[in-house]
Order: C-alpha cells, then sequence, then structure tokens
C-alpha cells in the first residue's frame, strides 16, 4: 500500500527567506506525486505534480518539487516565501493516476514579518 | 470560472439524523471524487465515479454512506445516522481523465452534536 510521510507538523519561517517543506513517500512501483495548499476552511489547490520525466517540477506561484528516487521524496520549495504563503501544505501519492491519492498529515507553513 | 461546487457548506447535526451533500463538477469533467478530511490530518479518499458508475469504494466508506452520481453529473453523498465520528470536512474533487489535475471543491463541513 502506499503511503506519505510529512515529518514537520508545523514550520516557522520569514518572509523572503526560502522555504524546503519535506516529503517522503512509500510505493512501489513509479508513483504519481502532488503538492496541494491548503488555507484555513478551503479546499485544496494544485501547487504542482510529477508523471514522470524531468525530475525537477515547477509549479505556481513559484513553487517547484524534485523528484528523487533513490530517497523516495518530494520536496517542496521556494527561493522566497511570501506572507501570503501562509497555509497547510500537502503531499500525496497516486498509483495508477488520480483515483485514489493518499495524502500526508500535512505541514503548516506560518510566516513572520 | 465555476469551479467544483459543494452544498451545504456547513451543516449541523444531531446525532442519528441523516445527512446529504450535493457536489457539482466541473462541467464535462467524467471523474468525480469523495475525500473526507478530519482536524489535523490530510484528506483521506472514500470513493469515485467515473461517469455514473461508483469504480471504487473505501473501507472508510461504511455502510451508513451511499454516493451516487445518477447521470454523470452531480454527486451526492449521504450519510444516515450519522455519529460523532462522522464530523469532518467532505471533499469532492474532479477531473476530465486519468491522469489530469484533480480539482477541490471548498468542501462540506459536518459537524455533529
Amino acid at each position: 500500500a502506499q503511503s506519505v510521510t510529512q515529518p514537520d507538523i508545523h514550520i516557522t519561517v520569514s518572509e523572503g527567506a526560502s522555504l524546503e517543506l519535506r516529503c517522503n513517500y512509500s510505493y512501489g512501483a513509479t508513483p504519481y506525486l502532488f503538492w496541494y495548499v491548503q488555507s484555513p476552511g478551503q479546499g485544496l489547490q494544485l501547487l504542482l505534480k510529477y508523471f514522470s520525466g524531468d525530475t525537477l517540477v515547477q509549479g505556481i506561484k513559484g513553487f517547484e518539487a524534485e523528484f528523487k528516487r533513490s530517497q523516495s521524496s518530494f520536496n517542496l520549495r521556494k527561493p522566497s516565501v511570501h506572507w501570503s504563503d501562509a497555509a497547510e501544505y500537502f503531499c500525496a501519492v497516486g498509483a495508477t493516476g488520480n483515483e485514489k491519492l493518499t495524502f500526508g498529515t500535512g505541514t503548516r507553513l506560518t510566516i513572520i514579518p | 470560472d465555476t469551479g467544483v461546487s459543494q452544498d451545504p457548506r456547513h451543516k449541523i447535526t444531531k446525532r442519528g439524523q441523516n445527512v446529504t451533500f450535493r457536489c457539482d463538477p466541473i462541467s464535462e469533467h467524467n471523474r468525480l471524487y469523495w475525500y473526507r478530511q478530519t482536524l489535523g490530518q490530510g484528506p483521506e479518499f472514500l470513493t469515485y465515479f467515473q461517469n455514473e458508475a461508483q469504480l471504487e469504494k473505501s473501507r472508510l466508506l461504511s455502510d451508513r454512506f451511499s454516493a451516487e452520481r445518477p447521470k454523470g453529473s452531480f454527486s451526492t453523498l449521504e450519510i444516515q445516522r450519522t455519529e460523532q465520528g462522522d464530523s469532518a470536512m467532505y471533499l469532492c474533487a474532479s477531473s476530465f481523465s486519468s491522469g489530469n489535475t484533480i480539482y477541490f471543491g471548498e468542501g462540506s463541513w459536518l459537524t455533529v452534536v
């Protein structure tokens, strides 16, 4: 069965600083990987996805993620965070596509001035 | 731009009552998904439809839960004899086909008192 681990429950970053959110997955074959962002009380917005090909994936809002098969990781990065990036971030893995995504428990990002 | 629409956004019900949530997917999306999210957790897959066919159901979907998509357009999720453990946000999502982006709605919050 597939699984996702987001080891950081809460991260605080200063505005303008760089950001890296960790995601480790477990899946026997080549996974489909996603990062979603959720503002309080809201639904999920897709930031980026990896299906195959280039292991460095660019997403919206200046985010990127790198797939590292050897480390079973798909970490999310942003070179300079903005106050509006404060939210909950979820990593997800899919098996044969989008049918059944398995999400991590999320990382809450706080931005300080 | 009409995204995935869910109704009602919030529902408070007494234990033992039945509740129904409605989801209107993005027009022409043939796949529709239901997820459940409890506080502090990531979304958990419940079920998904391709057109009107329900293709997969999670073990989380007990016999008190039923989902339908009668004409391959909108979907309903009914919970019978609600329990306090059913309190959660119920997220609907849709996509055009496997491998494409899943778009989530804003969610329907259920509080069982």
